[in-house]
């Protein structure tokens, strides 16, 4: 079965430190990749996305992720971490043959002052 | 103008109880889906529908039944309502419904079941 696993459900980064959050897949076809966040009381918010082209992809507040295929990742990264930032994340993946979105665990991150 | 709403936004009630939760998009878009999110934060979809017509549906029980009157609505309602019901529910929508498609997300329905 496909899946989707994020080391880590907890990440604290102190502010202005780099974030790195992990995600891997489980696929032998390159699945279509999603992070979404999730603000404390409310919905989830597609941060970025990896379809096809370019595997660097650029999202909203300053986060990016690279599709690796080698390694079956999708790891989300922000040079610099903000307060704001503090929230629960979530990647996501699709394409395993029907048109649902299989979710990892979501990672927890705690920005420190 | 919020883009997918729900409502209510917290239920409480007693096990046994039937309740429904309501769900509306103004985005234009073809596909709807209601996930369950629980305690532990996991999410997990239910059912998907596209232009009315239920394309998704995972092993829920049957006292689960989605309605969508229209492409804009989707429905949920729950018979005889469990302890294990308590949770989050989420609905969504995306533009074709596609598994590259974008969903947006609702804020939530927040279950809880005496």
């Amino acid at each position: 079965a496909q899946s989707v696993t994020q080391l880590g459900s907890h990440v604290s980064v102190s502010e202005g430190a780099l974030v790195l959050l992990r995600c891997n897949y489980s696929s032998s076809v390159p699945p279509y990749l999603f992070w979404y966040v999730q603000y404390p009381n409310q919905g989830l918010q597609l941060l970025l996305k990896y379809t096809t082209g370019a595997t660097l992809v650029k999202g909203i507040n300053g986060f990016e992720a690279e599709f690796k295929k080698s390694e079956t990742s999708f790891h989300l990264t922000k040079p610099s971490a903000h307060m704001s930032d503090a929230a629960e994340y979530f990647c996501a993946a699709g394409g395993f043959g029907n048109e649902k979105l299989t979710f990892g665990t979501g990672t927890r991150l705690t920005i420190i002052p | 103008d919020t883009a997918v709403s729900q409502t209510p936004k917290y239920l409480v009630t007693q096990m046994g109880n039937d309740k429904s939760i309501k769900c509306e998009q103004n985005l234009g878009h073809d596909t709807m889906y209601w996930y369950k999110q629980d305690s532990k934060k996991f999410l997990k979809i239910m059912f998907s529908y596209n232009n009315k017509e239920l394309i998704i549906n995972e092993t829920v029980p049957n006292r689960f039944s989605p309605k969508s009157p229209d492409k804009a609505h989707l429905n949920l309602h729950i018979n005889s309502l469990e302890l294990g019901d308590s949770a989050v529910y989420f609905c969504a929508s995306s533009r074709v419904g596609n598994a590259a498609d974008t969903q947006y997300f609702g804020p939530g329905t927040r279950l809880t079941v005496l």
